[in-house]
C-alpha cells in the first residue's frame, strides 16, 4: 500500500516564529488533506489538496503531485498552533496518515 | 450547528466486554469512517459506509464490528476478539459530492482493564 512519512517527527519553535512541514508520498494520489490535531485530541481539516497551492490566513499548502510531496507552511507561530499536524493521502475513500509532525510553540 | 457527536468521550471495561461506541452526524453526509489512534501514532482505518445499508472493512477490521441502518448514526462495537482495544476512536463523515474532506467528531478514548 501507499506509504506516507512527514518530517521532522519534532518542531519546537519561538513564538513568532515561521516552519515548514513536509509530506513525502510513495504512489501518485488524488486525495490529500492537511489535518491539525490539537492537545485534546481534536482533529480539524487544514487543506484539502491534491495538488497546487492554497492559503489560509497564515497557513499555506502546497503538493507537488509530480514529485510525491506537499509542504505545509506556519508563518508567524502562535501557542496555539501546537498539536500534531497529519498529512493523509489516498483515493477518495481511503486516507492513509502520516505518524505526524508534533510542534511546540513556546511563548 | 452541524457536526459528528461521538459518545462516551471516556470508557472504562474489562477485558473480554463488548463496548459500543456512538458516532452521530447532522451534516448530511453520505460517508462515515471510524478510525482508531495509538499513541504517537497516525489514524488507521477500521470500517467506512458510502451509503445506508453497505460498508466496507479497512486495514484492521478484525475484532470491530459496524452497522448503518441510518444516514446519520455509524456505530462501532469493540468485540471482545480485539485483541489490543485499548486506543483513541475517531469518527469522521465526508460528502461524496465534493472534493472528500474530512470532518472528525472529538473522539472516544476506550481502555479496556
Amino acid at each position: 500500500g501507499i506509504q506516507v512519512e512527514q518530517s521532522p517527527p519534532d518542531l519546537i519553535l519561538q513564538e513568532g516564529a515561521n516552519s515548514t512541514l513536509r509530506c513525502n508520498f510513495s504512489d501518485s494520489v488524488n486525495n490529500l488533506q492537511w489535518f491539525h490535531q490539537n492537545p485534546w485530541g481534536q482533529l480539524i481539516n487544514l487543506f484539502y489538496i491534491p495538488s497546487g497551492t492554497k492559503q489560509n490566513g497564515r497557513l499555506s499548502a502546497t503538493t507537488v503531485a509530480t514529485e510525491r510531496y506537499s509542504l505545509l507552511y506556519i508563518s508567524s507561530s502562535q501557542t496555539t498552533d501546537s498539536g500534531v499536524y497529519f498529512c493523509a493521502v489516498g483515493s477518495f475513500q481511503k486516507l492513509v496518515f502520516g505518524t505526524g509532525t508534533r510542534l511546540l510553540v513556546s511563548p | 450547528d452541524g457536526g459528528i457527536t461521538q459518545s462516551p468521550k471516556y470508557l472504562f471495561r474489562k477485558e473480554g466486554q463488548n463496548v459500543t461506541l456512538s458516532c452521530e452526524q447532522n451534516l448530511n453526509h453520505d460517508a462515515m469512517y471510524w478510525y482508531r489512534q495509538d499513541p504517537g501514532q497516525g489514524l488507521r482505518l477500521i470500517y467506512y459506509s458510502q451509503i445506508v445499508n453497505d460498508f466496507q472493512k479497512g486495514d484492521i477490521a478484525e475484532g470491530y464490528s459496524v452497522s448503518r441502518e441510518k444516514k446519520e448514526s455509524f456505530p462501532l462495537t469493540v468485540t471482545s476478539a480485539q485483541k489490543n482495544p485499548t486506543a483513541f476512536y475517531l469518527c469522521a463523515s465526508q460528502t461524496r459530492q465534493n472534493t472528500g474532506e474530512l470532518f472528525f467528531g472529538e473522539g472516544s478514548r476506550l481502555t479496556v482493564l
